[in-house]
């Protein structure tokens, strides 16, 4: 089945500075990557996602970066601010016809020092 | 709010009984799928529903089952409740079958003693 790997578990940054978070994936044929931000107590929602015929995104000071060779996509957040710090997971899908499988990476807790 | 709501908020039951647990997606969304949460195990999806039917199964086991009825809004029944089947359970809804965004409801805090 399919494997998402997280990177790191933890991070901790000072407010304004940048914070990547990787993924990396096992299933070649996974073809949406969403990530989601999950404050203490709260819901995950969803904060950006990419399709596999994209290689980028932004939304503000948020992005994903997908290489689809390599099987990996990563979250990056610049400008940081203290309401930043939350748990960041990472999800692959593969929608595929019947074989359809939604995969999370374990999380990374994200701390936005001020 | 994402429009989702779930009932109840929280559950304490005993090992070997049986819950049930209730979503109602968003207006107009035809997806519901169920998310286990656990400290362990991290965030599982366990099934989606999309319009009725079943569409895709996750990690859900045996003892766990859904259904979707007509007015969209879903189940998850949980039975011979254990100890590691404590979690937070969360459903989620969206538009379409695939690739939309999903809105999560606030989840279901279900303690097995």
């Amino acid at each position: 089945g399919e494997n998402v790997e997280q990177h790191p578990s933890t991070l901790s940054v000072q407010e304004g500075d940048s914070a990547v978070i990787k993924c990396t994936y096992s299933d070649s044929a996974s073809n949406y990557f969403p990530w989601y931000k999950q404050e203490l107590g709260k819901r995950p929602q969803l904060i950006i996602d990419i399709r596999s015929n994209v290689g980028e995104k932004k939304d503000q000071r948020i992005a994903v970066t997908l290489n689809k060779t390599a099987k990996h996509f990563s979250l990056h957040i610049t400008e940081t601010q203290p309401e930043d710090s939350a748990v960041y997971f990472c999800a692959a899908i593969n929608s595929g016809g019947s074989n359809y499988k939604l995969t999370f990476g374990k999380g990374t807790l994200l701390t936005v020092n001020p | 709010d994402s429009g989702v709501t779930q009932t109840p908020k929280h559950l304490i039951t005993a090992t070997g009984q049986r819950v049930t647990l209730r979503c109602s997606p968003r207006s107009g969304d035809l997806s519901v799928y169920w998310y286990q949460q656990s400290l362990d195990q991290g965030l599982q999806f366990l099934i989606q529903y999309y319009n009725g039917e079943e569409r895709a199964k996750g990690n859900i086991l045996e003892r766990f089952s859904a259904q979707q009825f007509p007015d969209l809004h879903s189940e998850l029944n949980l039975s011979s409740l254990e100890l590691g089947d404590s979690a937070l359970y969360f459903c989620a809804s969206s538009p379409g079958p695939v690739n939309n965004e999903q809105f999560f409801g606030p989840g279901t805090r279900l303690t097995v003693l």
